[in-house]
């Protein structure tokens, strides 16, 4: 079965840190690898996505890291805000299969303190 | 305003009984997505459709159904087969025929079921 196994679970850091946020898959034919953000009580929202091509894409202050042969990729927050506490998902999609499913992982709640 | 709008955003049922959530988009998007999200269980897909007149089952279909009559709208009926509805829904929608699939998500309806 498909799978992304994302860690930690949940994440606390202080005002400034560098929260990182893991995952794994399985899937060698995954090629497309966005990460979303979700405020409790809201949808998730789209943060920033990486595809099998790049080793690090950065937007802001949110990194994507990328390791193809170790089949991983990381979320770096630089400089963490407290406004950046919410649950984060990472996933990934066969972009050459037929049906544009994305498959997440379980999601990590990052709490930064001020 | 374009953009995901799901109604009501609480719904209350009794058991046994079925209940429609609805999904309408105005994004122009071929393909729309049903997830269900309970705490740490991450996203998972109960439906999707690609086309109008035409949708899948995702991974945990059983005890819902769905239908696809128009583009922009894509509702979920949770059904009494469903042994434990409660939980917060999501739809989501994207293109389709592009290389990577970014959905897009609505702020959800939290489903209470006694």
């Amino acid at each position: 079965q498909q799978q992304v196994k994302q860690s930690p679970q949940s994440l606390i850091v202080q005002k400034g840190g560098i929260p990182i946020i893991n995952c794994a898959y399985e899937n060698t034919a995954f090629d497309y690898f966005p990460w979303y953000q979700q405020f409790p009580g809201k949808g998730p929202a789209l943060l920033i996505a990486i595809r099998l091509d790049v080793s690090e894409k950065k937007e802001g202050r949110f990194t994507i890291s990328f390791n193809k042969s170790a089949k991983q990729f990381s979320l770096h927050i630089m400089d963490s805000q407290p406004g950046d506490s919410a649950t984060y998902f990472c996933a990934a999609q066969n972009s050459g299969g037929s049906n544009y499913k994305l498959t997440f992982g379980k999601g990590t709640l990052l709490t930064v303190n001020p | 305003d374009g953009g995901i709008t799901q109604s009501p955003k609480y719904l209350f049922r009794k058991e046994g009984q079925n209940v429609t959530l609805s999904c309408e988009q105005n994004l122009n998007h071929d393909a729309m997505y049903w997830y269900r999200q309970d705490p740490g269980q991450g996203l998972r897909l109960i439906y999707y459709s690609q086309i109008v007149n035409d949708f899948q089952k995702g991974d945990i279909a059983e005890g819902y159904s769905v239908s696809r009559e128009k583009k922009e709208s894509f509702p979920l009926t949770v059904t009494s087969a469903q042994k434990n509805p409660t939980a917060f829904y999501l739809c989501a929608s994207s293109k389709t025929g592009t290389v990577t699939n970014e959905q897009y998500f609505g702020p959800g309806t939290r489903l209470t079921v006694t």
